[in-house]
């Protein structure tokens, strides 16, 4: 079946533009994770649905980020104002339920900020 | 901020090697994972191991966990060219919470 899917893939944005990264789960995974990786690190969570509530965000960086999943599938990590300390890839992650942690990763989505 | 360390940061073996990587966690888990991550690509689920576990195999991949040590440590055996990645530890501190990564180690398999 279809994996995790993110777009997309590669994105240039000025310093100060606005972006909007999309995350397309596993279909039926409950559980929506955002994490941001900068190059050479590991990733670091940024913020994690069940369905459509936002459970924790307590790993979002600034009020510049925020996300949402209203429909409790598809889900928008929106960045506000670009600074080149955004400059990451930022990974969307899915799993079935509260109970199974094995968690589904899409490739990613790189953001460069000149 | 990082759950922790992994070692060695970088690791160039020959094909047919064993490679061992180890993870150093900080706070008390559920469970810890490995996952592997090529190049530009997104992270690939190895293996898990619960907090009550103290050894888990599958295929080639062998993973130990010492609480007491918060460490764990992740063996490939008879590596292939094609086991070229970063690894990473992840750990939760609850079940299906968010996942704590360690900075990874990064393996090269030469052929």
């Amino acid at each position: 079946g279809a994996g995790v899917s993110q777009s997309p893939r590669y994105k240039v944005a000025k310093r100060g533009q606005d972006v909007a990264l999309r995350c397309d789960p596993i279909s039926g995974h409950v559980s929506l994770f955002w994490y941001q990786q900068a190059l050479g690190q590991g990733p670091e969570f940024l913020t994690y649905f069940q369905n459509e509530a936002q459970l924790d965000k307590s790993g979002l960086p600034s009020d510049r980020f925020f996300a949402e999943r209203p429909e409790g599938s598809v889900s928008t990590l929106k960045i506000q104002r670009t600074q080149q300390e955004d400059s990451a890839v930022y990974l969307c992650a899915s799993s079935v339920t509260l109970g199974r942690n094995e968690q589904y990763f899409g490739p990613g989505t790189r953001l460069t900020v000149t | 901020s990082q759950q922790g360390e992994e070692d060695p940061q970088a690791l160039s073996i020959q094909e047919g090697e064993n490679a061992t990587m180890n993870c150093s966690y900080k706070t008390s888990i559920n469970n810890l994972q490995w996952y592997r991550q090529n190049s530009g690509r997104g992270l690939v689920h190895l293996i898990l191991i619960r907090s009550n576990e103290r050894e888990k195999h599958s295929g080639r991949l062998r993973v130990t966990l010492d609480t007491s040590k918060k460490s764990s440590s992740l063996l490939i055996t008879a590596s292939r060219a094609a086991d070229t990645a970063s690894y990473f530890c992840a750990t939760d501190e609850t079940s299906g919470s968010r996942l704590t990564f360690g900075e990874g180690t990064q393996l090269t398999v030469n052929p």
